[in-house]
This record gives structure tokens, C-alpha cells and sequence, in this order.
């Protein structure tokens, strides 16, 4: 089976822009979610999604948003970048919701914001 | 609620023992163990579920302490693969899946 999927793996933006990543899960998985991780702060939890609803969301602003399809594949959007943005982005896909399914990381997306 | 791990670093020599804790103020339904490589992704360990149930996966074992809300991680004779950044998360509830902000291993000839 072909793992999790991302897209773009690096991008470089300029505060004020905005950026959609997206994720395509591994075949069969129908939850998808997604972590910020920084140095030092580990892996922060932005969203969690499980057959296009939203199931959980963690403490971030509402700048950040996201959404999943039909087909599982989903995305995600920061408007109004700003300099602590600057993460790497990773997405997981799992094939049931919550907790008890261990998760399966894609490489990642590098975001800098300048 | 993000949970605690302990150490934050560790530093071995090939063929030793380590324990990573994790632990949570609040009752815990799971906890999950991750390993993430310098410059790639984390990748599943195992899960464990309150019952106090201790799982293994070749001379890495794990155990939850319901009691306690408090879960180990044994890599035993630890070889220099075991090198990483070990994260323990944790769902209290039917909440979000909540990481640990990591524990680094180095594993040294």
C-alpha cells in the first residue's frame, strides 16, 4: 500500500499570504489529521476529520482551517501568514476515528514564512 | 491536556536499558507511542488501553499504569536504531489524540 501523502513538501511564503496543503491518505483510510510541529513545542494538534466532518479541533486561531472530501483526501488552509507559522506540517491518516487507532504519518510540509 | 514525559534527553551506550515516562493529571482511555527519526515522520509504536495492559514489540515493551494515569516505555539492550525522538500521546475521553513534546534517545557505540 502506498503511504500518506503530501503536498508541496517545502514552500516558502510572505507574512500576510495565504497557504493550502493538502494530504492524501493512505487507501482505505477514512480519518485524517493533522499536527504542527516546532522545535521545542513537539506536535501541536490542528484538526482531526473522519468522513468529511470534523471531529476535533485543537487551540489554534482561526486563520487556520481545513476541510476533507469524498475521496478522504483532504487539505488544509492558513490565511494571513504570520512569521510563527514558520512549522512543519504533518498529516495522519488512521482507518477508524479517535482513540484507539494508531496513525500513520506522511512526510511532512515544510512551511517557512518570511 | 498535554501530558509529561520524562526524561526530556537521554544518552546511552549500545546494549543499555532505557525507560521513558509519560504521565497525565487526568484519566486516561489510551496511549500511544511514537518514534520519529531526525528529519522524518514519526512512526506508530504501540497503543495501550486503561486495563493496565502492557504490549511489546521485539525489546521495546510498554505499560499504562491506570492507577496512576501514568504509561512506560523499556527498550531493552538498545541498539543504535533506537535512536529518535520518542513521543507518548494521550486521549482522555473521546478527545483529541495530545502529544507529549518528546523525549531525544541517543544511542552511542
Amino acid at each position: 500500500k502506498a503511504g500518506v501523502t503530501q503536498t508541496p513538501r517545502y514552500l516558502i511564503k510572505t507574512r500576510g499570504q495565504q497557504v493550502t496543503l493538502s494530504c492524501s491518505p493512505i487507501s482505505g483510510h477514512r480519518s485524517v489529521s493533522w499536527y504542527q510541529q516546532t522545535p521545542g513545542q513537539g506536535l501541536q494538534f490542528l484538526f482531526e476529520y473522519f468522513s468529511e466532518t470534523q471531529r476535533n479541533k485543537g487551540n489554534f486561531p482561526g486563520r487556520f482551517s481545513g476541510r476533507q472530501f469524498s475521496n478522504s483526501r483532504s487539505e488544509m488552509n492558513v490565511s494571513t501568514l504570520e512569521l510563527g507559522d514558520s512549522a512543519l506540517y504533518l498529516c495522519a491518516s488512521s482507518s477508524g476515528a479517535g482513540r484507539a487507532y494508531e496513525q500513520y504519518f506522511g512526510p511532512g510540509t515544510r512551511l517557512t514564512v518570511t | 491536556q498535554q501530558p509529561v514525559q520524562s526524561p526530556q534527553a537521554v544518552i546511552l551506550r549500545e546494549g543499555e536499558d532505557a525507560v521513558i515516562n509519560c504521565s497525565s493529571s487526568k484519566a486516561l482511555y489510551s496511549v500511544h507511542w511514537y518514534r520519529q527519526k531526525h528529519g522524518e515522520a514519526p512512526v506508530f509504536l504501540m497503543i495501550l488501553l486503561k486495563g493496565g495492559e502492557q504490549k511489546g514489540h521485539e525489546k521495546i515493551s510498554a505499560s499504562f499504569n491506570e492507577k496512576k494515569q501514568q504509561s512506560s516505555l523499556y527498550l531493552t539492550a538498545s541498539q543504535l536504531s533506537y535512536s529518535g525522538t520518542y513521543f507518548c500521546g494521550t486521549v482522555i475521553g473521546n478527545e483529541k489524540l495530545t502529544f507529549g513534546t518528546g523525549t531525544r534517545l541517543t544511542i552511542i557505540p
